[in-house]
């Protein structure tokens, strides 16, 4: 079964680092994209950004740009996103999903909720 | 780099068909046949139901349809179901090599 899966719940305090993860499985984790999307709660999607985990190319949204890093270990197949200082502003679900040849996102991840709080 | 438009929200009742548009720029949704749209049930992980425009993924209902004509966007849902009530986002490809979201229309069935 290709799936895509996600690390836990965190909760977080503002000025602190985070990196989530996203474990691809079921298909060759270096042959397609895999993108993270936000949704504050109760808002909309927002494209964050790919990663291409074959050679670790990577597009970033103006939006992201300077705020997250996007990596991946292809060793272990797996995505990740970063923060170095965490502000209330970044408490949202974040999910990954795998970019099909056709730039859908076609599989995803269960969502990654981050809370950030003093 | 803005959002694409849709309407914040669109009704039907069993049975009927809607239409949700989605509006970008010549530089996203005119300029390429990448727009796709997505599902998205409260809670829970959206689900790709059109890519490139028009194709519909192995599994989907053919009573989803999509359709392009200039900046614009459209998802067609006949026979609407109770279960298609949700959240439905479009997203395209953009001249920057990123991709966009559309700002998500609610999907009520009364």
């Amino acid at each position: 079964e290709v799936q895509l899966v996600q690390s836990g719940a965190e909760v977080k305090k503002p000025g602190e680092s985070l990196k989530i993860s996203c474990k691809g499985s079921g298909y060759s984790f270096t042959n397609f994209w895999i993108g993270w999307v936000r949704q504050m709660p109760g808002k909309g999607l927002e494209w964050m950004g790919i990663i291409y985990p074959g050679d670790s190319d990577t597009r970033n949204s103006p939006s992201f740009q300077g705020q997250v890093t996007i990596s991946a270990d292809k060793s272990i197949s797996t995505a990740y996103l970063q923060w170095s200082s965490l502000k209330a502003s970044d408490t949202a679900m974040y999910y990954c999903a795998r970019q099909n040849s056709g730039t859908s996102f076609d599989i995803w991840g269960q969502g990654t909720m981050v809370t950030v709080s003093s | 780099q803005s959002a694409l438009t849709q309407p914040a929200s669109v009704s039907g009742s069993p049975g009927q068909s809607i239409t949700i548009s989605c509006t970008g720029t010549s530089s996203d949704v005119g300029r390429y046949n990448y727009v796709s749209w997505y599902q998205q049930h409260p809670g829970i992980a959206p689900k790709l139901m059109i890519y490139e425009v028009t194709n519909r993924p192995s599994g989907v209902s053919n009573r989803f349809s999509g359709s392009k004509s200039g900046n614009t966007a459209s998802l067609t849902i006949s026979g609407l179901q109770a279960e298609d009530e949700a959240d439905y986002y479009c997203t395209s490809y953009t001249s920057s090599s990123t991709r966009v979201f559309g700002g998500g229309t609610k999907l009520t069935v009364v």
